[in-house]
């Protein structure tokens, strides 16, 4: 089984800064997709960037993007000019490519605070 | 167009009371998940259908939960004789087609509150 692992429960960072938040996962596939999904206070999930396990460039998508190191099983998301909107709880979601396995497995969430 | 909505937003149901939670996907979609979502969690897996048919539950945490898509569009979750440990935000998601690669559009969910 597929586990996901997001160690910072908490992340502040000031308005225009950048920060980075962290992903371990654990898998014995080596075909697979990652993902960050941005959950603000109304709830609704929202996709913010998506990463193929057989890429080896990074994806990048405007303001966000992430550092994807296959080997060490790490996907962290870092954001640039952090704005007001960007604060909300982050997940880092792991999803298999190969076999009939379509559901998501998802970290525990890191809660961003962006500071005016 | 319409993103995925889910009926009611908000429930309190005393203990042992049955409830029925409603997704609707986004039309067209032929998969649809449901996830349970506990205070501080990430999401855990529920259930999938694809059109009607329930092809995985096996995150379904016993058999007091149901769940069916009867036409492959509206999707209903069951929970007979809720226990507090119920008490979660419950996420439906729908996709496309049933390739891993589609992004799965989830709805605002449904916070149950069992007493």
């Amino acid at each position: 089984a597929q586990t996901v692992t997001q160690s910072q429960p908490e992340m502040s960072v000031q308005e225009a800064e950048t920060v980075t938040l962290s992903c371990t996962y654990d898998t014995s596939e080596s075909d697979y997709y990652l993902f960050w999904y941005k959950q603000p206070p109304s709830r609704q999930m929202i996709l913010v960037i998506r990463q193929e396990a057989y890429k080896q460039q990074n994806a990048t998508e405007n303001r966000f993007s992430v550092n994807f190191q296959k080997a060490a099983k790490s996907f962290s998301l870092k954001i640039s000019d952090s704005q007001l909107g960007d604060a909300a709880m982050y997940f880092c979601a792991y999803r298999s490519r190969s076999g009939s396995a379509r559901q998501l497995t998802f970290g525990s969430g890191t809660q961003l605070t962006v500071l005016p | 167009g319409a993103g995925v909505s889910q009926s009611p937003r908000y429930k309190v149901a005393k203990r042992g009371q049955d409830v029925a939670l409603r997704c609707d996907p986004i039309s067209g979609h032929v998969s649809l998940f449901w996830y349970q979502q506990a205070l501080g969690q990430g999401p855990e897996f529920l259930t999938y259908f694809q059109n009607e048919a329930q092809l995985d539950k096996s995150g379904l945490p016993s058999d007091r939960f149901f769940a069916e898509r009867p036409e492959g569009s509206v999707s209903t979750l069951k929970i007979q004789r809720t226990q507090q440990e119920d008490s979660a935000v419950y996420l439906c998601a729908s996709s496309p087609r049933t390739v891993p690669e589609d992004t799965q559009y989830f709805g605002p969910g449904t916070r149950l509150t069992v007493l």
